[in-house]
């Protein structure tokens, strides 16, 4: 079955760098990934989406790469403020039965 | 614009007690619904979806079930909690029918089972 994992340990990243944020999946490659963000006790909030067929995707300081060989999403942070730290998670949506396969997330810490 | 409202937010109850979670969803009609389950440092799991209304698929065997009675509204409950019940239920619905969506979430659950 699809297995999705994301780094268990929180990322600790300096106020002004960029945060890199790494998803892998196993077996076949899903029809799009998505990434969310969720703060402690909210629910997660839609960030970005990628298709397979798409190797970047950006919204402001955001950026998500794709790549199907790797089987590997990664989701940078550039300019990264306190604001940014969260919980992200990716979530992969195999193209039918209206199910997304969830990461466990990983938790961002970026420090002034 | 679309909202989502889910209740109560936070919840103790005793194993053996009944359990009704509400989720309802504003400004968009003939959602795909869904109820979410999160326990600390693991995925999201779904627990049920629904097309519409009386529709309900089940991704998980359990003492859960989940209800559809309108459109915008969707239900879960549980007629005697156990203990591993516990944990944040979340409902979320779908703009698009199908894949290429993104879901939108109510604010959450937290369930504790004593």
């Amino acid at each position: 079955s699809q297995k999705i994992e994301q780094n268990s340990e929180a990322l600790n990243i300096q106020e002004g760098k960029t945060a890199t944020l790494t998803c892998n999946y196993t077996n076949y490659s899903p029809a799009y990934l998505q990434w969310y963000r969720q703060d402690p006790g909210r629910g997660p909030v839609f960030l970005l989406l990628i298709r397979e067929n798409e190797k970047e995707k950006r919204k402001e300081r955001l950026k998500v790469t794709f790549d199907t060989t790797l089987k590997q999403s990664l989701f940078h942070i550039t300019a990264s403020q306190p604001a940014d730290s969260a919980t992200y998670l990716c979530a992969l949506d195999m193209g039918s039965n209206y199910q997304l396969i969830w990461g466990a997330g990983t938790k961002l810490i970026i420090k002034p | 614009s679309q909202t989502i409202h889910q209740w109560p937010a936070t919840l103790v109850q005793p194993v053996g007690s009944p359990l009704s979670l509400e989720c309802t969803v504003e400004g968009t009609s003939n959602p795909n619904l869904y109820w979410y389950r999160q326990a600390a440092g693991r995925g999201l799991q779904l627990l049920f979806y629904s097309v519409g209304i009386g529709q309900i698929s089940s991704e998980v065997p359990q003492n859960l079930s989940a209800s559809r009675p309108q459109d915008r509204q969707f239900i879960l409950s549980s007629k005697k909690l156990l203990l591993s019940d516990s944990g944040f239920y979340l409902c979320a619905w779908i703009g698009l029918a199908g894949s290429a969506g993104e879901l939108f979430f109510g604010e959450g659950s937290r369930l504790t089972v004593l």
